[in-house]
């Protein structure tokens, strides 16, 4: 079946620092996603990303559509101590699945 | 907007009880879906209903697990009988496709599941 691989598992970055994280696909995506994850809450969308090439940010976060349709990049830009959390990619072919990584752990250290 | 309500919070069980767990999704939204968290697999998608109608159960784990959707503002997950390796977070997701797509999906705060 679909499988997403993210990178890192795990990053620990001084606060201010910019985090650079990324998600491929064995197969092709339509959709690319892109969740936060906050401690005793469910993830939260921060990007949808609909078409290979596209970039688009929403605030201090940028993602890209990989060109081969098989990769994403989640960029954070002077992270803040409210950027701790879990950041999950998720993808969708032609059905409705969705389908998560396992997800990167940002830590900042003061 | 409440968001999905999920219920219990937390559920504590011994081996071999039967569990359920509870999810009200967002008013007017037509897919549910519901995932288990663990920290080995991640999130993993177990059954996703549109229109009240499972389409996808084959991330179901085995005949112990089944899901119901009897109304548009009601879902169930049941495990019985629960195994210790049944404990994870589960979560449920609703989104409102429009007629376009479902990706936004809007998670509740999803069920602590312990089973001793």
């Amino acid at each position: 079946g679909q499988q997403l691989n993210q990178s890192p598992q795990s990053m620990f970055i001084q606060e201010g620092e910019d985090v650079s994280m990324n998600c491929t696909s064995s197969s092709i995506f339509n959709t690319w996603l892109w969740y936060k994850q906050e401690p005793g809450e469910g993830p939260v969308l921060l990007i949808a990303l609909y078409k290979a090439g596209e970039l688009t940010s929403n605030g201090r976060l940028t993602a890209q559509f990989g060109i081969t349709r098989k990769d994403s990049f989640l960029n954070i830009s002077a992270s803040i101590p409210s950027d701790v959390g879990i950041y999950f990619c998720a993808g969708s072919h032609r059905d409705d699945k969705i389908i998560f990584g396992k997800g990167t752990r940002l830590h900042i250290l003061p | 907007d409440a968001g999905v309500i999920q219920s219990p919070r937390h559920e504590v069980t011994e081996m071999g009880q039967e569990v359920t767990l509870r999810c009200k999704p967002i008013s007017g939204h037509d897919y549910l879906f519901w995932y288990r968290q663990t920290m080995m697999r991640g999130l993993e998608l177990l059954i996703y209903f549109n229109n009240n109608v499972p389409i996808d159960d084959s991330g179901m784990p085995e005949d112990r697990f089944s899901a119901k959707m009897p109304n548009a503002s009601f879902s169930t997950l049941k495990i019985q009988p629960s195994e210790p390796r049944d404990s994870a977070v589960y979560f449920c997701a609703s989104s409102f496709t429009g007629g376009v797509t479902n990706e936004k999906l809007f998670f509740g705060s999803g069920t602590q599941l312990s089973v001793l």
